[in-house]
Parts: C-alpha cells; sequence; structure tokens
C-alpha cells in the first residue's frame, strides 16, 4: 500500500487552462513537500507545507494542507508549457525518511 | 541550500560490470541520501550515508549490491554491482537543508544509468 497517493498519474492539457493535482494519505503528516521533475534533473523542491489549513501561493501555483494534514492539493491557473514536468509530493517518515507519492507526469500542450 | 554535482550524468554498461556514481556536496553535510527512480516511477531511498559510519538501508537494498562509500562530510558514492537490466534506472543523491518551512532537499541531476 502506498503511503502517498497522488492523482491523477498523467494529464495532458492546452495552455491557458487551469489543473489541481491531489496528493492522500490515510495517516496524519507533519509536513509535506512538493517537488517538480524536469526530465534530466534532480527534483527540485517548490514547497513545504506544514500548519493544517495553510496555503501558500508560488505565482501561478496554489498549494494547500487540508486541514486534518492527511491530503494536500496542487493547483496551477492559466498553465503554460514551462509547468511541463513531473510533480511530486513528499513526506518525512521518521528522521529524515523522504517518502514521495507516485507523482503527476503533467504535459502542457502550446 | 546546498549545490550538489553528480556524475556520470549517463552510462551504457555491459551487464555484468559495476558502475560508481559520485556526488560532491559544497557544504558540508551530516547525511546524504541515495535514491533509485526506475522509468516511469517515482523516487524510492536506496540508502541513507552518514560520514565514519556503514550506510543505512532500506528494505530490498543490500550493501553487497549497492555498497556506499562517504569519505568525508562533502562526497559520497554509490556502486551498482553485477549490474543486469533491471538496474536500468536513474540514481540520484541528496542531501537536506533548512528548518520549518525552509525545509527541504536537494538532489543532484541524477545519472542515468542504462545496461545491456
Amino acid at each position: 500500500t502506498q503511503l502517498l497517493e497522488q492523482s491523477p498519474q498523467f494529464l495532458s492539457i492546452q495552455e491557458g487552462e487551469n489543473l489541481t493535482v491531489y496528493c492522500n494519505s490515510s495517516s496524519v503528516f507533519s509536513s509535506l513537500q512538493w517537488y517538480r521533475q524536469e526530465p534530466g534533473e534532480g527534483p527540485v523542491l517548490l514547497v513545504t507545507v506544514v500548519t493544517g489549513g495553510e496555503v501558500k501561493k508560488l505565482k501561478r501555483l496554489t498549494f494547500q494542507f487540508g486541514d486534518a494534514r492527511k491530503d494536500s492539493s496542487l493547483h496551477i491557473t492559466a498553465a503554460q508549457p514551462g509547468d511541463t514536468g513531473l510533480y511530486l509530493c513528499a513526506l518525512l517518515q521518521g528522521a529524515q525518511k523522504l517518502v514521495f507519492g507516485q507523482g503527476t507526469r503533467l504535459t502542457i500542450n502550446p | 541550500s546546498a549545490v550538489i554535482s553528480q556524475k556520470p550524468s549517463r552510462d551504457i554498461c555491459q551487464r555484468g560490470t559495476s558502475l560508481t556514481i559520485q556526488c560532491q556536496v559544497d557544504s558540508q553535510v551530516t547525511m546524504m541520501f541515495w535514491y533509485r527512480q526506475q522509468p516511469g516511477q517515482s523516487l524510492t531511498l536506496i540508502a541513507t550515508a552518514n560520514q565514519g559510519s556503514e550506510a543505512t538501508y532500506e528494505s530490498g537494498f543490500v550493501i553487497d549490491k549497492f555498497p556506499i562509500s562517504r569519505p568525508n562530510l562533502t562526497f559520497s558514492t554509490l556502486t551498482v554491482s553485477n549490474m543486469s537490466p533491471e538496474d536500468s534506472s536513474i540514481y540520484l543523491c541528496s542531501v537536506e537543508w533548512g528548518l520549518g518551512r525552509s525545509y527541504g532537499y536537494t538532489f543532484g541531476s541524477g545519472t542515468r544509468l542504462t545496461v545491456v
């Protein structure tokens, strides 16, 4: 059983559309991180959310941490081709073990 | 955050041989982490490397297959031994940084390994 369930696994949309990616767990977690990985590169940290109900904005990206701290979402407004990549949520299991969701492979078509 | 230099960036290897991947960090770090990313998949932690002690391996990964060295606080190597086509993956090293909301992990750019 996956500790973190991400959905959808694949998403292909047109430039200018909005989208939401979800990350869910059956367990409560203290914090959650979102990463984006582009081909040929390692994942790059986008945000860390810590407080239940927290909302963080990063330009056109909005990250939300659920009130019960068991889920999180990433919303992209007016998607652009540069947003294409693999989006990964991750949480800390134990002291320093980072566990990743399966990832959402996003393609934005011009 | 730290900057990691990882090499090689890619390699094509014959089955039965071994490949050593190197990671150099621009600052001293206590722990370095090694991940595997199989084709089209997410990242899975292989092991955690502490300077001056043996690496700690995750379930499904063993030292004989993935020996790790950590000679100092800025450098680590991962060897993929006796390779088979099933070892074809991207291998990444990582370090942690920051605290609280500024806490996260920095990754190397990865080594894309193809075993033929």
